[in-house]
């Protein structure tokens, strides 16, 4: 099954503990991408990758880090976490950049106490 | 800077009517729309898109419509069922060919 997996689905820590949130698709898709979503916000883009070793800043970088050494996986990494970035996490990935469709990630609740 | 809103944030509609979800854009120059599909717990699911070129696109029971003198776009949902309860969402390919902005999204409820 074509799909975008995200782990983990729930995470409860606290603030200044590194995390990682893991992203895999096995679509042999190019294009991926981290989102966080807020109340009244919306989809806000964190990092967005091209392709391998190709990344890039998306709206709302700050606090975050990524990584895509291979294509199918797209790690998220808060080096400090801190309460502002309590949200609603989601991968997602296309064939090729944002003018083909994209398959979200199931999402991954963060909560930074 | 470049936005993407709706015009309300909630919708409520009778079970068989059709539903209409308006959204506004700021990007003149933006060449590609989509619509997503959000259900409570899920991700957002791909809709429908339409690109600058075109008026209109028609899915099943889904039509965008696009008015580029307005920039303003709408999802069509005909025969409304409780399934399609949800938030939806707009969404715009932004002026970098990587990005997307996406609105706030509008809640869509189903009155049987």
């Amino acid at each position: 099954e074509a799909q975008v997996t995200q782990n983990p689905r729930y995470l409860i820590t606290v603030t200044g503990k590194k995390l990682t949130v893991t992203c895999s698709q096995n679509m042999n898709h190019e294009y991926m991408s981290w989102y966080r979503q807020d109340p009244g916000l919306g989809l806000r883009q964190i990092y967005y990758s091209m392709n391998v070793e190709v990344t890039d800043k998306g709206d709302v970088p700050e606090g975050y880090k990524v990584s895509r050494k291979e294509k199918r996986n797209f790690p998220l990494i808060l080096e400090s976490p801190s309460p502002n970035q309590t949200s609603l996490y989601f991968c997602a990935s296309s064939l090729q950049g944002v003018s083909y469709e994209q398959y979200f990630g199931p999402g991954t609740r963060l909560t930074v106490t | 800077g470049e936005s993407v809103g709706l015009h309300l944030p909630t919708l409520s509609v009778q079970e068989g009517d059709n539903s209409i979800i308006n959204c506004a854009y700021s990007n003149s120059a933006s060449d590609y729309f989509i619509w997503y599909k959000q259900e409570s717990g899920k991700g957002p699911q791909f809709i429908i898109d339409i690109r600058s070129n075109m008026d209109k696109r028609q899915g099943q029971r889904v039509t965008v419509l696009l008015n580029k003198t307005v920039k303003h776009l709408s999802l069509q949902i005909a025969a409304t069922q409780p399934g399609d309860s949800a938030v939806y969402f707009c969404a715009e390919k932004g002026s970098s060919a990587s990005k997307i902005i996406f609105g706030s999204g509008t809640r869509l409820s189903i009155r049987p």
